[in-house]
């Protein structure tokens, strides 16, 4: 069974920097199909994708956030970390992690397309002094 | 990208066909582009790849269809549990969402 757990404070006070951890089970972290995001949910509003890290240790981030944001992996102990400096109450959020997928014509080897395929339960943060 | 999600809120009837439209800023590929369902204090749940690709497990009375700049998923007939937000994802830059679309009992 797939699983991604997110683990980390859930209340953070203003220009502190936020530490939050997602350990997966049920894959590697070296699967060359797969890689982790962080994506994060104020309360009522939409999704908005944070970072993400691939099995060659590759990273890419949303450009909005890229200065403060830093993705890692602990491939040993199954773990992707999010670290997010300076937090402000905006920040305010449900952050998800996520298990990026590509997925492949078993046949063709045509790939047919890439998802957020499993997911979370999310952690509520709140940034607040 | 921005995805551009219509409409905001659709209020149907368990049974009707809900149509959820998807209207991106520049062309995604049709493999970039991926539909999910929300329901309150839930993480979202993938539906659809490919623009038309049902994921695993995912009712057949959900369907992706579209190319280029306009994506639509189609639920056939609505079932209680269906009634939720839906949102529409690309991936052929830096990962986006649209707004969502929430589908709620008329």
């Amino acid at each position: 069974q797939v699983t991604l757990k997110e683990s980390g404070p859930v209340l953070v006070k203003p220009t502190e920097t936020l530490t939050l951890t997602c350990t997966v089970s049920g894959f590697s972290l070296n699967n060359t199909r797969m890689g982790v995001s962080w994506i994060r949910q104020p309360p009522g509003k939409a999704l908005e994708w944070l970072a993400h890290i691939f099995s060659s240790d590759e990273k890419s981030y949303s450009t909005s956030l890229k200065s403060r944001l830093t993705i890692s992996k602990d491939t040993s102990k199954s773990q992707v970390v999010l670290t997010m400096i300076n937090m402000d109450p905006v920040d305010t959020a449900t952050y998800f992690c996520a298990r990026r997928t590509m997925y492949f014509d078993f046949w063709s080897g045509y790939h047919l397309g890439d998802a957020f395929d499993i997911w979370g339960q999310g952690t509520m943060v709140t940034v607040s002094s | 990208i921005v995805l551009t999600q219509s409409p905001g809120t659709l209020s149907l009837s368990p049974g009707e066909r809900a149509t959820l439209s998807c209207r991106a800023s520049q062309s995604v590929s049709i493999s970039y582009l991926a539909w999910y369902q929300q329901k309150p204090g839930q993480a979202p749940r993938l539906l659809i790849y490919g623009a038309s690709s049902r994921a695993t497990g995912i009712p057949d009375r959900f369907s992706g269809s579209g190319s280029g700049t306009d994506f639509t998923l189609t639920i056939s007939r609505l079932e209680p549990e269906d009634f939720a937000v839906y949102y529409c994802q690309q991936f052929d830059s830096s990962p986006t969402f649209g707004q969502g679309t929430k589908v709620e009992i008329k």
